[in-house]
């Protein structure tokens, strides 16, 4: 049973730490996806890999935050200094170019205090 | 940009009634939409992904439908059960890969 793989599930930070949320998409997937849900605003694409190179990161606050696929079995995000308004679920898809279907994570819940 | 609205934001129906749960979007230039389901705690389960030549997909007892020119799809569930309480979220893709509306929280009374 293939599954897209988060860790950690949840976090707990102070303010000004370094956050580093890790994913391991489906194997044979080419397309990676992250996103965060916060009430407010709901779902947003944060950033995107295809072939593990970025193709769109636009969502991102790219003062604090990172986006890295250092192999195809690994997506990175990393928050650099963490703020309480960073506090949401993270979410990483995965999925194969062409298909468009997306296989979602279980999320990491990320607390910044 | 693309936007994507749910209506309602929030539903409570007794075990047994069909319902319709909308979602509109604002540019009909998208490549597909796919409604999901997700229960409190959790990822998103893909439930039916329409493409855009397509006018319907069903899968058991859910049936969505795609209006491309008006922007607008239904997700239809025959004989709810407790256990399709969650919420559902649709997403349209097109020159971004997905964009989510906000859901719908449907909660089945027992």
């Amino acid at each position: 049973d293939a599954r897209v793989t988060q860790t950690p599930r949840h976090k707990v930070t102070e303010m000004g730490q370094e956050v580093t949320m890790r994913c391991q998409p489906i194997l044979g997937h080419n397309t990676v996806f992250w996103y965060r849900q916060t009430m407010m605003q709901g779902l947003e694409l944060l950033a995107y890999f295809r072939n593990r190179a970025p193709l769109d990161d636009s969502g991102m606050p790219k003062d604090r935050f990172s986006a890295e696929m250092p192999d195809a079995t690994l997506a990175t995000l990393k928050i650099q200094p963490s703020e309480p308004r960073d506090s949401a679920v993270y979410f990483c898809a995965s999925g194969w170019e062409g298909t468009y279907e997306q296989y979602f994570g279980p999320g990491t819940r990320l607390t910044v205090t | 940009k693309q936007e994507v609205t749910q209506i309602p934001a929030a539903l409570s129906v007794p075990e047994g009634e069909n319902l319709v749960l909308n979602c509109s979007f604002t540019d009909s230039a998208i490549y597909n939409l796919q409604w999901f389901r997700q229960d409190p705690g959790k990822g998103l389960t893909s439930l039916l992904l329409i493409q855009s030549s397509q006018r319907e997909q069903t899968s058991g007892r859910l049936n969505a439908s795609l209006d491309k020119s008006s922007g607008r799809s239904t997700l239809y569930i025959a004989a709810s059960q407790p256990g399709d309480s969650a919420t559902y979220l649709c997403a349209v893709s097109g020159n971004t890969p997905l964009v989510f509306g906000k859901g719908t929280r449907l909660s089945v009374i027992a």
